[in-house]
């Protein structure tokens, strides 16, 4: 099974400035990537899948890249509505999570 | 809209069933992937398992000894069952519909918290 590694672990950032998570897999694999919001005492919420394509919903501020081993979350000018934590998920496995919080 | 709604007991003692139901409405179930998901109490997200409308299921490795999905199609529910629980057990459980190959989990339910304490 494919294992996931997210960084930062925490990335400190204020309102208006550019978002920049990880996600490192230790398989490569093409582009069946998905990335989740996480906001305390909610559900999940998928933003991007198939690595960069947005979610019904998804502001488009939210992009998403990469292919094989390596992909990236991009948030271009945080809302403070996204400070969260952020997953990416690749079939069965999820990474750790990244969290977004205010500096 | 398609919605997901977990029920089941919340408090659990160590050794006993877990049993969930996720109820499908908005959606027929005979279509895409069913999944449970848990979290532990400050943790990240572990699969646990899916089913199929046919029935075909498959679970996580770590867990598969234990767990259980199934469905019943005339009730568009589908349900988890996890054997002799113990503390670490202790998660919520989130139902959610994947897509074909689980490359993504698109509708979640809102999750129920079971907590397994002697």
């Amino acid at each position: 099974e494919t294992m996931l590694t997210q960084s930062p672990v925490t990335l400190s950032l204020s309102p208006g400035e550019r978002a920049s998570l990880s996600c490192t897999a230790s398989l490569s694999f093409s582009t069946n990537l998905a990335w989740y919001q996480q906001k305390p005492g909610q559900a999940p919420r998928l933003l991007i899948y198939d690595a960069s394509k947005r979610a019904a919903g998804t502001p488009v501020r939210f992009s998403g890249s990469g292919s094989g081993s390596h992909f990236t979350l991009t948030i271009s000018s945080l809302e403070p509505e996204d400070f969260a934590v952020y997953y990416c998920q690749q079939r069965k496995t999820f990474g750790p999570g990244t969290k977004v919080e205010f500096k | 809209q398609v919605h997901l709604q977990e029920s089941g007991p919340g408090l659990l003692k160590p050794s006993e069933t877990l049993s969930l139901t996720c109820s499908v409405s908005g959606d027929s179930i005979s279509t895409f992937y069913w999944s449970w998901i848990r979290q532990a109490p400050g943790g990240g997200l572990e699969w646990i398992g899916y089913v199929y409308f046919s029935g075909s299921s498959n679970s996580n490795p770590s867990l598969q000894s234990r767990v259980t999905v199934s469905v019943d199609t005339s009730k568009n529910q589908f349900s988890l069952k996890m054997t002799s629980v113990t503390a670490a057990d202790t998660a919520v459980y989130f139902c959610a519909r994947g897509a074909p190959g689980l490359y993504y989990f698109d509708i979640w339910g809102r999750g129920t918290l079971v907590t397994v304490s002697s």
